[in-house]
This record gives C-alpha cells, sequence and structure tokens, in this order.
C-alpha cells in the first residue's frame, strides 16, 4: 500500500523552463510534506517543506504548493537549471504515539536538457 | 554546516557475516533514523531512537539490531547477513521527534556476496 505516490518515473525539462513534479498521498493523517533531492551515491539533501496549514511555501526557485482536499502537493522549479537534474522524493510526515514517521514516493528523475 | 556522518561508505559482505553501520549525527539532534534503499526504490524506514531510547520500528529484519549511544550516535548492526540486504543505509537525524525536518546522511552502500 503505497501511501506516498509519485505518478511519473522520469521528467525531462529544456534549461530555463519551469519544472513541475508531483506527489499524491492518502493518509488524512500526513500533516507536514518535504521534498528532497538526492544524486547517486548520496543521500537524499532536504529541498523544501510544507505544512499542511499553509498551501503554498517559496524558497528562491523552488516553491511547493499543498491541495489539501486533493491530498496533492507539487514542486515547481523555476528557471530549471542543468544542476537540478537528480531523482526527487515528496515525503510526508506524520507524528504519531510519540514518533516521527516519515514515508517517501517512489522518486522522480528529474532530467534538465541544455 | 555539520552533517550527518556515516561509516563506513561501502562495505562488502559474505552471507551469513554480521555487519556493524554507524551513524553520527548533527550536534544537537537527539533523533536517529536508519531508512534501507533497495535498487530502484523508495527510502524504507527500519528504526529510530529518540534520546537513546527506540522511539519507532519499522520494517527491520529480527536479524538487525540498533542502538543510540549517550553521544547520540548510533549503530545498526546486522547478523546473518543475506544477499536481499544489499543495498543503500541511510541514517537521518532531526532536532527532537516532532515536526521537525530530517537530514540525511550520505549513506552506506552495502553489498552482500
Amino acid at each position: 500500500d503505497q501511501q506516498v505516490k509519485q505518478n511519473s518515473p522520469s521528467l525531462s525539462v529544456q534549461e530555463g523552463r519551469i519544472s513541475i513534479l508531483n506527489c499524491d498521498y492518502t493518509n488524512s493523517m500526513f500533516d507536514y510534506f518535504l521534498w528532497y533531492k538526492k544524486y547517486p551515491a548520496e543521500g537524499p539533501t532536504f529541498l523544501i517543506s510544507i505544512s499542511s496549514i499553509k498551501d503554498k511555501n517559496e524558497d528562491g526557485r523552488f516553491t511547493v504548493f499543498l491541495n489539501k482536499s486533493a491530498k496533492h502537493l507539487s514542486l515547481h522549479i523555476v528557471p530549471s537549471q542543468p544542476g537540478d537534474s537528480a531523482v526527487y522524493f515528496c515525503a510526508a510526515s506524520a507524528f504519531i504515539q510519540g514518533a516521527q514517521k516519515l514515508v517517501f514516493g517512489q522518486g522522480t528523475r528529474l532530467t534538465i536538457n541544455p | 554546516a555539520a552533517g550527518v556522518i556515516q561509516s563506513p561508505r561501502h562495505l562488502i559482505k559474505e552471507k551469513r557475516e554480521t555487519a556493524t553501520l554507524k551513524c553520527y549525527p548533527i550536534p544537537r539532534h537527539d533523533t536517529v533514523y536508519w531508512y534501507q534503499q533497495g535498487p530502484g526504490q523508495d527510502p524504507q524506514f527500519l528504526i529510530s531512537f529518540y534520546e537513546k531510547m527506540q522511539s519507532d520500528k519499522g520494517s527491520i529484519p529480527d536479524r538487525f539490531s540498533a542502538q543510540q549511544f549517550s553521544d547520540y550516535h548510533s549503530e545498526l548492526n546486522m547478523s546473518s547477513l543475506e544477499l536481499g540486504d544489499s543495498a543503500l543505509y541511510f541514517c537521518a537525524s532531526s532536532l527532537a521527534a516532532g515536526r521537525e525536518t530530517q537530514y540525511f546522511g550520505p549513506g552506506t552502500r552495502l553489498l552482500v556476496l
């Protein structure tokens, strides 16, 4: 049972354009959402997060949007740069019985073409 | 800024051997999480510790055990290794086990032959 889903395994975008990565979740107990970026042979690097009380959070070129009613979030990167090429994981968090549970999506491989 | 440190970065073991993975959290972080990532898969939660006590348990095999020490570093002990244990093992740390961002280490790549 995949509670966090990233339905696009890969995405290819032209340099300078907008990259939009999508994520859906099923468990309404999730109240904190994160995006991580991962290069091969490295650990996931935290990018940006959003609390369920917000619908948008922006940090430089990265913006995360949350639609609670649709249980959907998206990461926008604009403008996209070649260094953004990596695997992006969406993660959802819930604090249950004294512990934070973090559930990852399957990841989307983003390729930025020059 | 200091990050999560994991050692070793690479480890090769034979079947039925044991392995110990170490994790040093970001200074002042008191919560440590262990994840396993198989090829082409998302990270799967294994176990976590808060203030040296186990706080949550995921899909950790009985052959594995872990603990957190007084300096907050953690060790994942893996015994009777199987071929299927070959994976990337990530440690993450956070400041208290609440709605806090988990920061990941570079991972240990374990290969069981």
